[in-house]
């Protein structure tokens, strides 16, 4: 079956600009996360819904980071005024419990 | 509350052993393992929920110390394919939310 999708996979932008990182669940899945990696650390939590609400946004690094999941399916992760520090991997992962997480392939991040 | 991993890195021949550690400063409901390839999203291994589990898949297995809130990676009778960066995840006793946190990593490589 179809796992985990995220897109764009790449993408590259500008200081100062808006952008938007979308993850596809795979269907079914009620928990989904979101977190980033740079380069030689583990993944860093970002984000947690289950279903449409945010059950824990504790992760998000400034409220320049904001992720929807209207319908709690897909989710948007959008980031505000990029900045260089802000490069990285951004992965998703959903799961039907708290046991295994399914991750995306990723949306790398360069802020330029 | 980022859990710490040991060793950072390891080199084995095919066929040899290998043990990567997993400690915690705070109490554990369980641990998951994940392995990651180079440039590939992470991939769940298993997850320990009980303190002293173990429990084995192929020629990895793991267990999980909960009185010294750690667990341990067997790797026996490496195969290439074992190559990649393997990371734990600790979700904390009291949390509240299904949150992981991952370590850093122990970085595998494994020589014909």
């Amino acid at each position: 079956g179809a796992g985990v999708s995220q897109t764009p996979s790449n993408k590259v932008t500008e200081k100062g600009k808006y952008v938007e990182l979308r993850c596809d669940p795979i269907s079914g899945h009620t928990a989904l996360y979101w977190y980033r990696q740079s380069l030689g650390q583990g993944p860093e939590f970002l984000i947690y819904f289950q279903g449409t609400g945010a059950a824990d946004d504790s992760g998000l690094p400034n409220d320049r980071f904001f992720a929807v999941r209207p319908e709690g399916s897909v989710s948007t992760l959008k980031i505000q005024r990029t900045e260089r520090g802000d490069s990285a991997v951004y992965l998703c992962a959903s799961s039907q419990s708290n046991y295994e997480q399914y991750f995306g392939p990723g949306t790398r991040l360069t802020v330029t | 509350q980022q859990p710490v991993q040991s060793p950072q890195a390891v080199i084995l021949r095919e066929g040899e052993d290998a043990v990567i550690n997993c400690s915690s400063s705070k109490a554990l409901y369980s641990v998951h393992w994940y392995r990651q390839k180079h440039g590939e999203a992470p991939v769940f291994l298993m997850i320990l929920l009980k303190g002293g589990e173990q429990k084995g898949h192929d020629k990895i297995s793991a267990s999980f110390n909960e009185k010294k809130q750690q667990s341990s990676l067997y790797l026996t009778a490496s195969q290439l394919s074992y190559s990649g960066t393997y990371f734990c995840g600790t979700l904390l006793l009291y949390s509240s939310a299904s949150k992981i946190i991952f370590g850093s990593g122990t970085r595998l490589s494994i020589r014909p």
